[in-house]
Protein backbone atom coordinates (compact mmCIF):
# COMPACT_ATOMS: atom_id res chain seq x y z
CA UNK A 1 0.00 0.00 0.00
CA UNK A 2 1.67 3.03 -0.83
CA UNK A 3 2.45 6.04 1.37
CA UNK A 4 2.11 8.55 -0.80
CA UNK A 5 -1.00 9.95 -2.23
CA UNK A 6 -2.61 11.29 -5.08
CA UNK A 7 -5.70 11.71 -7.25
CA UNK A 8 -6.92 8.72 -9.05
CA UNK A 9 -7.52 11.04 -12.66
CA UNK A 10 -7.11 14.36 -14.06
CA UNK A 11 -8.08 16.48 -16.65
CA UNK A 12 -8.37 19.16 -19.10
CA UNK A 13 -8.92 20.43 -22.46
CA UNK A 14 -5.88 21.34 -24.84
CA UNK A 15 -4.22 24.78 -23.65
CA UNK A 16 -5.49 24.26 -20.33
CA UNK A 17 -3.13 24.04 -17.11
CA UNK A 18 -3.87 21.13 -14.69
CA UNK A 19 -2.03 20.18 -11.30
CA UNK A 20 -1.54 16.94 -9.45
CA UNK A 21 -0.70 16.55 -5.43
CA UNK A 22 0.59 14.40 -4.08
CA UNK A 23 0.46 14.05 -0.18
CA UNK A 24 2.68 12.27 1.95
CA UNK A 25 4.38 12.49 5.55
CA UNK A 26 7.50 13.85 7.28
CA UNK A 27 9.42 11.10 7.05
CA UNK A 28 9.14 10.50 2.63
CA UNK A 29 8.30 14.55 0.81
CA UNK A 30 8.17 16.20 4.01
CA UNK A 31 12.05 15.48 4.26
CA UNK A 32 14.05 14.01 1.58
CA UNK A 33 13.50 15.24 -2.92
CA UNK A 34 10.21 14.65 -4.78
CA UNK A 35 10.67 12.56 -8.26
CA UNK A 36 7.73 12.84 -10.88
CA UNK A 37 7.43 10.30 -13.62
CA UNK A 38 5.54 10.22 -16.58
CA UNK A 39 4.08 6.36 -18.20
CA UNK A 40 2.63 6.11 -21.27
CA UNK A 41 0.81 2.98 -21.36
CA UNK A 42 2.80 -0.14 -21.97
CA UNK A 43 6.04 1.54 -21.79
CA UNK A 44 8.61 2.23 -19.24
CA UNK A 45 8.11 5.14 -16.91
CA UNK A 46 10.02 8.20 -17.73
CA UNK A 47 11.63 10.81 -15.15
CA UNK A 48 9.63 14.19 -15.34
CA UNK A 49 11.33 16.04 -12.57
CA UNK A 50 14.24 15.30 -10.16
CA UNK A 51 15.06 16.46 -7.23
CA UNK A 52 11.97 18.43 -6.53
CA UNK A 53 11.35 20.78 -9.10
CA UNK A 54 14.24 20.01 -11.70
CA UNK A 55 13.66 19.24 -15.12
CA UNK A 56 15.89 16.69 -16.92
CA UNK A 57 17.01 17.91 -20.19
CA UNK A 58 14.23 17.08 -22.70
CA UNK A 59 11.69 17.74 -20.55
CA UNK A 60 8.81 21.19 -21.63
CA UNK A 61 8.94 23.67 -19.12
CA UNK A 62 5.53 23.09 -19.64
CA UNK A 63 5.72 21.30 -16.72
CA UNK A 64 6.50 22.30 -13.32
CA UNK A 65 6.80 21.15 -9.97
CA UNK A 66 7.20 22.03 -5.70
CA UNK A 67 6.76 20.79 -2.83
CA UNK A 68 4.92 22.01 0.58
CA UNK A 69 5.50 20.65 3.64
CA UNK A 70 4.37 17.25 3.02
CA UNK A 71 2.61 18.21 -0.40
CA UNK A 72 4.27 18.10 -3.91
CA UNK A 73 2.34 19.26 -6.78
CA UNK A 74 3.12 18.59 -10.70
CA UNK A 75 1.51 21.21 -12.72
CA UNK A 76 0.96 20.81 -17.08
CA UNK A 77 0.15 23.79 -18.44
CA UNK A 78 -0.80 24.13 -22.54
CA UNK A 79 -2.13 20.69 -22.35
CA UNK A 80 -1.52 18.42 -24.95
CA UNK A 81 -2.95 15.14 -26.32
CA UNK A 82 0.65 13.58 -25.86
CA UNK A 83 0.40 14.42 -22.06
CA UNK A 84 -2.17 11.73 -21.90
CA UNK A 85 -0.65 9.50 -19.40
CA UNK A 86 0.18 7.99 -15.75
CA UNK A 87 2.10 10.41 -13.71
CA UNK A 88 3.73 9.21 -10.18
CA UNK A 89 5.12 11.10 -7.30
CA UNK A 90 7.68 9.32 -5.85
CA UNK A 91 10.51 9.68 -3.19
CA UNK A 92 12.79 8.01 -0.43
CA UNK A 93 11.12 7.72 3.26
CA UNK A 94 13.16 7.28 6.44
CA UNK A 95 11.56 4.23 7.58
CA UNK A 96 13.02 1.81 10.46
CA UNK A 97 15.14 0.06 10.07
CA UNK A 98 15.60 0.49 6.64
CA UNK A 99 14.54 3.29 3.61
CA UNK A 100 12.15 3.38 1.72
CA UNK A 101 11.93 4.16 -1.80
CA UNK A 102 7.94 4.98 -2.16
CA UNK A 103 5.67 5.70 -5.73
CA UNK A 104 2.81 7.12 -5.63
CA UNK A 105 -0.48 5.80 -6.23
CA UNK A 106 -1.07 7.20 -9.58
CA UNK A 107 -2.97 9.67 -11.38
CA UNK A 108 -4.21 9.22 -14.65
CA UNK A 109 -4.33 12.57 -17.11
CA UNK A 110 -7.03 12.59 -19.52
CA UNK A 111 -6.92 15.77 -22.18
CA UNK A 112 -10.46 16.12 -23.51
CA UNK B 1 23.98 6.44 -24.68
CA UNK B 2 22.33 4.93 -21.55
CA UNK B 3 21.05 1.35 -21.95
CA UNK B 4 19.47 -0.95 -19.88
CA UNK B 5 18.32 -4.44 -21.00
CA UNK B 6 16.37 -6.54 -18.60
CA UNK B 7 16.26 -10.49 -19.50
CA UNK B 8 15.19 -13.45 -17.62
CA UNK B 9 11.59 -13.27 -16.95
CA UNK B 10 8.95 -16.10 -18.03
CA UNK B 11 6.34 -18.04 -16.42
CA UNK B 12 7.09 -19.73 -13.27
CA UNK B 13 5.24 -22.08 -10.21
CA UNK B 14 4.47 -20.68 -7.32
CA UNK B 15 7.31 -21.27 -4.84
CA UNK B 16 10.19 -21.87 -8.24
CA UNK B 17 12.84 -19.11 -8.89
CA UNK B 18 13.97 -16.50 -11.09
CA UNK B 19 16.81 -14.71 -11.70
CA UNK B 20 16.63 -11.76 -14.02
CA UNK B 21 19.34 -9.74 -15.17
CA UNK B 22 20.20 -6.05 -16.56
CA UNK B 23 22.70 -5.48 -18.62
CA UNK B 24 24.27 -1.54 -18.39
CA UNK B 25 26.05 0.54 -20.73
CA UNK B 26 26.64 3.90 -21.76
CA UNK B 27 27.82 5.09 -18.40
CA UNK B 28 29.93 4.21 -15.61
CA UNK B 29 27.98 1.47 -14.07
CA UNK B 30 30.16 0.40 -10.81
CA UNK B 31 29.75 4.55 -9.57
CA UNK B 32 25.47 4.41 -9.87
CA UNK B 33 22.91 3.30 -7.38
CA UNK B 34 20.85 0.20 -9.29
CA UNK B 35 17.07 -0.28 -8.42
CA UNK B 36 14.71 -3.10 -9.60
CA UNK B 37 11.00 -1.52 -9.78
CA UNK B 38 8.21 -3.68 -10.63
CA UNK B 39 4.54 -3.30 -12.23
CA UNK B 40 1.55 -5.28 -12.14
CA UNK B 41 -0.58 -5.99 -14.48
CA UNK B 42 -2.80 -2.64 -14.45
CA UNK B 43 -1.27 -1.57 -11.71
CA UNK B 44 0.84 1.14 -10.21
CA UNK B 45 4.62 1.12 -9.80
CA UNK B 46 6.20 -0.81 -6.87
CA UNK B 47 10.01 -0.18 -5.41
CA UNK B 48 11.51 -3.82 -5.35
CA UNK B 49 14.95 -3.09 -4.30
CA UNK B 50 18.24 -1.17 -4.48
CA UNK B 51 21.84 -1.58 -4.42
CA UNK B 52 24.71 0.61 -3.94
CA UNK B 53 27.06 1.37 -6.63
CA UNK B 54 30.64 0.71 -4.80
CA UNK B 55 29.85 -0.20 -1.08
CA UNK B 56 27.05 -2.64 -2.29
CA UNK B 57 24.76 -1.61 0.26
CA UNK B 58 21.01 -2.96 -0.42
CA UNK B 59 17.83 -2.23 0.92
CA UNK B 60 14.44 -4.21 0.31
CA UNK B 61 10.82 -4.06 -0.01
CA UNK B 62 9.02 -5.70 3.07
CA UNK B 63 7.19 -7.45 0.07
CA UNK B 64 10.44 -9.04 -0.83
CA UNK B 65 12.38 -9.02 1.89
CA UNK B 66 13.93 -12.50 3.11
CA UNK B 67 12.50 -13.88 -0.93
CA UNK B 68 14.29 -11.49 -3.17
CA UNK B 69 18.30 -11.17 -3.64
CA UNK B 70 19.64 -7.88 -5.56
CA UNK B 71 23.73 -8.20 -6.65
CA UNK B 72 25.49 -6.53 -9.24
CA UNK B 73 28.73 -7.29 -10.81
CA UNK B 74 30.37 -4.28 -11.83
CA UNK B 75 33.14 -6.16 -13.62
CA UNK B 76 30.18 -6.72 -16.32
CA UNK B 77 28.06 -4.06 -16.11
CA UNK B 78 25.52 -6.12 -14.62
CA UNK B 79 22.16 -6.18 -12.54
CA UNK B 80 20.73 -9.12 -10.90
CA UNK B 81 17.50 -10.17 -9.02
CA UNK B 82 17.61 -13.54 -7.26
CA UNK B 83 13.48 -14.15 -6.96
CA UNK B 84 13.12 -17.33 -4.69
CA UNK B 85 9.85 -18.48 -3.44
CA UNK B 86 8.31 -16.87 -5.77
CA UNK B 87 4.31 -16.13 -5.55
CA UNK B 88 1.20 -15.18 -7.26
CA UNK B 89 1.07 -11.57 -6.55
CA UNK B 90 4.90 -11.60 -7.82
CA UNK B 91 3.35 -11.65 -11.38
CA UNK B 92 4.76 -8.10 -12.75
CA UNK B 93 6.87 -6.35 -15.47
CA UNK B 94 9.74 -5.89 -13.48
CA UNK B 95 12.25 -3.13 -14.71
CA UNK B 96 15.96 -2.01 -14.14
CA UNK B 97 17.00 1.99 -13.43
CA UNK B 98 19.79 3.90 -12.75
CA UNK B 99 20.15 6.47 -10.27
CA UNK B 100 20.46 10.39 -11.57
CA UNK B 101 23.18 10.75 -9.14
CA UNK B 102 26.79 9.27 -8.56
CA UNK B 103 26.31 10.45 -5.16
CA UNK B 104 25.00 7.46 -3.26
CA UNK B 105 21.37 6.58 -2.03
CA UNK B 106 18.20 8.87 -2.06
CA UNK B 107 18.00 10.00 -5.52
CA UNK B 108 15.41 9.05 -8.63
CA UNK B 109 16.01 7.19 -11.94
CA UNK B 110 16.54 8.84 -14.92
CA UNK B 111 16.97 6.09 -17.07
CA UNK B 112 14.80 2.54 -17.30
CA UNK B 113 14.74 -0.78 -18.91
CA UNK B 114 12.21 -1.72 -21.20
CA UNK B 115 11.14 -4.32 -18.61
CA UNK B 116 10.91 -8.16 -18.65
CA UNK B 117 7.22 -9.95 -17.37
CA UNK B 118 7.17 -12.32 -15.12
CA UNK B 119 4.27 -14.33 -14.45
CA UNK B 120 3.85 -16.58 -11.34
CA UNK B 121 1.06 -19.41 -12.13
CA UNK B 122 0.61 -22.72 -12.02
Amino acid sequence: QSVLTQPPSASGAPGQSITISCSGSGSNIGNNYVYWYQQVPGTAPKLLISRTHQRPSGVPDRFSASKSGTSASLTISGLRSGDEADYYCAGWDDSLPDPLYVFGTGTKVIVL
Amino acid sequence: EVQLLESGGGLVQPGGSLRLSCAASGFTFSSYTMTWVRQSPGKGLEWVSVIGGSDGRTYYSGSVKGRFTISRDNSKNTLYLQMNSLRAEDTAIYYCAKDDDSGGFYYGFDYWGQGTLVTVSS
